[in-house]
């Protein structure tokens, strides 16, 4: 079955360094998407991506967070200048259509920032 | 007021219990609604899709309400193994998409 797969699973790294986050989406879906949950709280939305642009994104997603798809395969989520309340786990998902088709997740990368 | 609310219980039922769990949305352009699972940290999981005429898979009964904008979700003969978050998730068309989570509800259930 096909599945969205990120690396790393758990990332550590230092306050004020950039950490790039991979994902490789289902491969003939159009529509890309990370998320954020930090440990006890809900899944929060940051950006979807279709199209090779950002079509949305949420108030979290700021000036330190950018995304890309550098080849048609991979697709990623940088944070330029790690926070401490950057600590979380990052879900990328996607989606095969428009419209009403469910998004699939990645088990997600568990950032910890020291 | 939030896009998508729920319930965050937790609810502890005994096994072979019906639970039910609640949700409303407030975004008009709203679209598509689901019902994921996620487990202690583990990724949100399709439970199932949420029509307008009502679903229902195995021992899981999806409703939707669109004049309420409200969604529920029926579990009856509950498992041990149905512990876990739910979540209602909502697609909403903004030029884009974008799928927003509610906060999930906690379920428990004993032996």
């Amino acid at each position: 079955e096909p599945e969205v797969t990120q690396t790393p699973s758990h990332q550590v790294t230092q306050m004020g360094q950039e950490v790039i986050l991979r994902c490789v989406p289902i491969s003939n879906h159009l529509y890309f998407y990370w998320y954020r949950q930090i440990l006890g709280q809900k899944v929060e939305f940051l950006v979807s991506f279709y199209n090779n642009e950002i079509s949305e994104k949420s108030e979290i997603f700021d000036d330190q967070f950018s995304v890309e798809r550098p080849d048609g395969s991979n697709f990623t989520l940088k944070i330029r200048s790690t926070k401490l309340e950057d600590s979380a786990m990052y879900f990328c998902a996607s989606r095969g259509g428009a419209g009403n088709t469910e998004a699939f997740f990645g088990q997600g990368t568990r950032l910890t920032v020291v | 007021r939030k896009e998508v609310e729920q319930d965050p219980g937790p609810f502890n039922v005994p096994e072979g219990a019906t639970v039910a769990f609640n949700c409303t949305y407030s975004n008009s352009a709203s679209q598509s609604f689901f019902w994921y699972r996620q487990d202690c940290r583990k990724e949100p999981k399709l439970l199932m899709s949420v029509y307008s005429s009502g679903n229902e898979d195995g021992r899981f009964t999806a409703q939707l309400n669109r004049a309420s904008q409200y969604i529920s979700l029926l579990i009856r003969d509950s498992k041990l193994s149905d512990s876990a978050t739910y979540l209602c998730v909502v697609n909403i068309a903004t030029g884009g998409f974008k799928t927003i989570f509610g906060a999930g509800t906690r379920l428990f259930v004993k032996a």
